[in-house]
């Protein structure tokens, strides 16, 4: 079974402070898929980042960054220079590769980050 | 292209009657997931539909049922209401095939009284 876990549940941070969210997963699978999402106040899940498995490399997306470690089964997400903007709960999910688990998430409890002014 | 919507926005309901939620996924994209949001369990599978398919279910009761039509639309259907159905329920789009990224309605609140 497939289980992911934030550990954080909530961060309250000052505005232009640096943000990291852990999260760890669980799988038997060789082959995954690992997603971050972000809900505002307004409830809608927003899509941030897919990254497979088999792809290590880090990446950066404006003050958007990810950590992925299969070593530690670890994908962590820091937010550089926070905004009020990034208030929101985030979570990280993870999918299975094989034929019949199709689009399936897993989702980590989330963490609720305050960025305040 | 217009995403993801989901209606009713909100619900009331009592104990015992039943409810049917609607989704309209984004434009060419086959593949539709519900997923329910509760503060106690928090964001949890109940199934994926892909070209009228179920292809997945999560560990959900039998009340719980879903179809998808030849355009993609999709309705999930609770009967026989319980207090602790009152929920989030999200709706999630994707191309298809699988583990693509999915876009996710705004929602429909379900209160069940």
């Amino acid at each position: 079974a497939q289980k992911v876990t934030q550990a954080q549940t909530e961060i309250s941070v000052v505005e232009k402070e640096d943000v990291t969210l852990d999260c760890v997963y669980e799988t038997r699978d060789t082959t995954y898929y690992l997603f971050w999402y972000k809900q505002p106040p307004s409830g809608e899940l927003v899509f941030l980042i897919r990254r497979n498995s088999f792809d290590e490399q880090n990446e950066i997306s404006g003050r958007y960054s990810w950590n992925f470690q299969k070593s530690t089964s670890s994908f962590n997400f820091t937010i550089t220079a926070s905004q009020v903007v990034d208030s929101a709960v985030y979570f990280c999910a993870l999918s299975e590769a094989q034929r019949a688990a199709g689009n399936k998430l897993t989702f980590g409890g989330g963490t609720r980050v305050l960025v305040k002014p | 292209k217009a995403g993801v919507t989901q209606t009713p926005r909100y619900l009331i309901k009592t104990r015992g009657q039943q409810v049917t939620l609607s989704c309209s996924p984004i434009s060419g994209h086959r593949s539709v997931s519900w997923y329910q949001q509760t503060p106690g369990q928090g964001l949890q599978f109940l199934f994926e539909y892909f070209s009228e398919t179920q292809r997945n279910k999560g560990n959900f009761p039998g009340r719980f049922s879903g179809r998808q039509f030849s355009n993609s639309r999709s309705e999930m259907n609770v009967s026989t209401l319980e207090l602790g159905d009152s929920a989030l329920y999200l709706c999630a789009s994707s191309l298809g095939g699988q583990n693509y990224e999915q876009y996710f309605g705004p929602g429909t609140r379900l209160t069940v009284t």
